[in-house]
Parts: structure tokens; sequence; C-alpha cells
């Protein structure tokens, strides 16, 4: 299987910020990474596919970039529906794995 | 808008069969631009991709649960199945079906998820 592995687990922030958020392969997976946000209680909701293309609706502070290993998720200038736990996902091989998370809270 | 909804038995016992059964409206089942899959998350914890399945029937499945795994596709009733045999405590998590695009296999969009808990 491959293993995703996002840093950091836990971050903290304050409106405005750039925050950048990374999740490393353990084996190369080409642009096979997707980037999802969720917030308590519901369903994770798809932001970047193919590590840098973003998904229909999702603002436009959200990217993503890298290929092979090395993955990065930034959110130029964080607003406060952003405060939620954001996972990594791979879908080079099966089984599709994510990565542990990274929580994103106010500072 | 392509919405998705998850149902089925919020309890189950351990030993039994969970069964959830994911509606699909406002899109085909039977598109073949899209796989249909089932992702579960423990309380407090991550995302696990359970499986996936083709209309046609062609299947995915996670090698850690594959043996107690069944997914299925009923594209009369635009519906997708799983069932998950033998469960023990540690399969309560809320589930969630979601739709996969194939052309990055990525989770576009998701149902609400439901919690099932395993407990006598």
């Amino acid at each position: 299987d491959i293993q995703m592995t996002q840093s950091p687990s836990s971050l903290s922030a304050s409106v405005g910020d750039r925050v950048t958020i990374t999740c490393r392969a353990s084996q190369s997976i080409s642009s096979y990474l997707s980037w999802y946000l969720q917030r308590p209680g519901k369903a994770p909701k798809v932001l970047i596919y193919g590590a840098s293309s973003v998904q229909g609706g999702v603002p436009s502070r959200f990217s993503g970039s890298g290929s092979g290993t090395d993955f990065t998720l930034t959110i130029s200038s964080l607003q406060p529906e952003d405060f939620a736990t954001y996972y990594c996902q791979q879908s080079y091989s099966t089984p599709w794995t994510f990565g542990q998370g990274t929580k994103v809270e106010i500072k | 808008q392509l919405q998705l909804q998850e149902s089925g038995p919020g309890l189950v016992k351990p030993s039994e069969t969970l069964s959830l059964t994911c509606t699909v409206s406002g899109g085909s089942i039977s598109s073949s631009s899209y796989y249909w899959g089932w992702i579960r998350q423990p309380p407090g914890k991550g995302l696990e991709w359970i499986g996936s399945i083709y209309y046609s029937g062609n299947t995915y499945y996670s090698p850690s649960l594959k043996s107690r795994v069944t997914i299925s596709v009923d594209t009369s009733k635009n519906q997708f199945s799983l069932k998950l045999s033998s469960v023990t405590a540690a399969d309560t998590a809320v589930y969630y079906c979601a739709r996969v695009w194939l052309q990055w296999f990525y989770f576009d969009y998701w149902g609400q998820g439901t919690l099932v808990t395993v407990s006598s």
C-alpha cells in the first residue's frame, strides 16, 4: 500500500494568514493526488484533484502543487470557513489511501 | 444536482453483517465516466477507502477488508450497496458513499454519511 504522510498534523492560524500543508507519498504517484476539506460532522469536500486542478466552485484562494512524492496545498488568505481538517488522497493505485489529516485551528 | 444518500441500520451486533445502500439521484449510476465507492471514518479518526464498483459490476476492494466486503450495484434502482460481514467494534464508523471520477479517480460527490455502531 502507498502510505500518505501529512504535515503538520495540526496548526493554528489567523484569518488572512497564508497556510501551507504538505503531503508526502511513500512512492511516486505521478499527479494522482487530491485534497479534501472536512468540517466537523460533515462529509469531506474535494478542493483539488490531479495535484493542481481546482474543483469547480472552490474559491481561488485554494491551490495545489507537486508531483511524484511531494505535494502542497496552499490557502492564500485563510477565511473563517476554512478552519477544518484537510486530507490528501492518492489514487495512483489501489488501495486508494488518505493522509492522516491536518487540523487547521483558529489562533 | 447529484445527490447520494446512505441508508441502513445504525446498530449492528458483533459477528453479524453490516448492510448499507447508497441511493443516487440527479444522475445515472450507469454513466461510463464514474465509479462509485464506499469510505468509512471511525469516530475521531481519519478516512479509509473500503472499495469501489463500476455500473457493470467490476469491483475493487481494500485488501485489508476484502475477505469481508461485498459491493454490488442495482442499475434499475440507481443504487449500490455495501455488505461487511463478521463485524467487530473496530468497524464502528461513519460510512460514506461517494462518486469517483474516472479521469483522476477522486471522490467528487459524497453522501452525508451514516454512523454505524457495532455493539451488542
